[in-house]
């Protein structure tokens, strides 16, 4: 059984469209994050949520919203994409917010053309 | 910023061979944890080592922690293909931050 699961894996979508990725987990965690990795394989936290509670949130443009729905579930809506946020996205999850061994997803590479 | 930058960048080795790879961040922490990436897919993680700790193995891995010298080392022995990936050491305990990874191409 997949502990993390990310759809969709790929992502190829035109300038200024809005596109969600989609993150559960079936570890009973309560903390979820998101990462961006970019091309040089700099990993960078976007959002944790823990709970359902935002706990994390980084410099991260408003057109990145994240969305918790319930514990087991964090979704990333992306406005207006533009050429930059062409990335590899990754969700997490970990038991506790606080120096906790994480859980990657596979991934979703988003390509923006 | 990242707060932790791992050495050397890239590392091709044959079979059988150990692997060892250096890690060194900026400020005082409570745990340092290392991960792999394979090509492809998401990082897993492979040792956690608390401040307290100097060594510590899991199977064919073994870490050191130098607080003193702010740095840790992750080797690989006995090397195999499959152990071709890109490892990461991070820290942090509310959030993580990575370093730019250590490659790692075994060569069969």
């Amino acid at each position: 059984d997949t502990a993390v699961s990310q759809t969709p894996k790929y992502l190829v979508t035109q300038m200024g469209n809005d596109k969600s990725i989609k993150c559960e987990q079936n570890l009973g965690h309560d903390t979820m994050y998101w990462y961006k990795q970019d091309s040089k394989k700099f990993l960078k936290i976007m959002f944790s949520y823990n709970n359902k509670e935002l706990i994390i949130n980084e410099t991260v443009p408003n057109r990145f919203s994240p969305k918790s729905p319930d514990k087991a579930h964090l979704n990333l809506h992306i406005n207006s994409l533009e050429l930059g946020d062409s990335a590899v996205y990754f969700c997490a999850s970990s038991q506790v917010p606080t120096g906790d061994t994480q859980y990657f997803g596979p991934g979703t590479r988003l390509t923006v053309l | 910023s990242q707060q932790g930058e791992e050495d050397p960048q890239a590392l091709s080795i044959q079979e059988g061979e150990n692997a060892t790879m250096n890690c060194s961040y900026k400020t005082s922490i409570n745990n340092l944890q290392w991960y792999r990436q394979n090509s492809g897919r998401g990082l897993v993680h492979l040792i956690l080592i608390r401040s307290n700790e100097r060594e510590k193995h899991s199977g064919r891995l073994r870490v050191t922690l130098d607080t003193s010298k702010k740095s840790s080392s992750l080797l690989i022995t006995a090397s195999r293909a499959a152990d071709t990936a890109s490892y990461f050491c991070a820290t942090g305990d509310y959030k993580l931050s990575f370093g730019a990874g250590t490659t790692v191409t075994v060569r069969a």
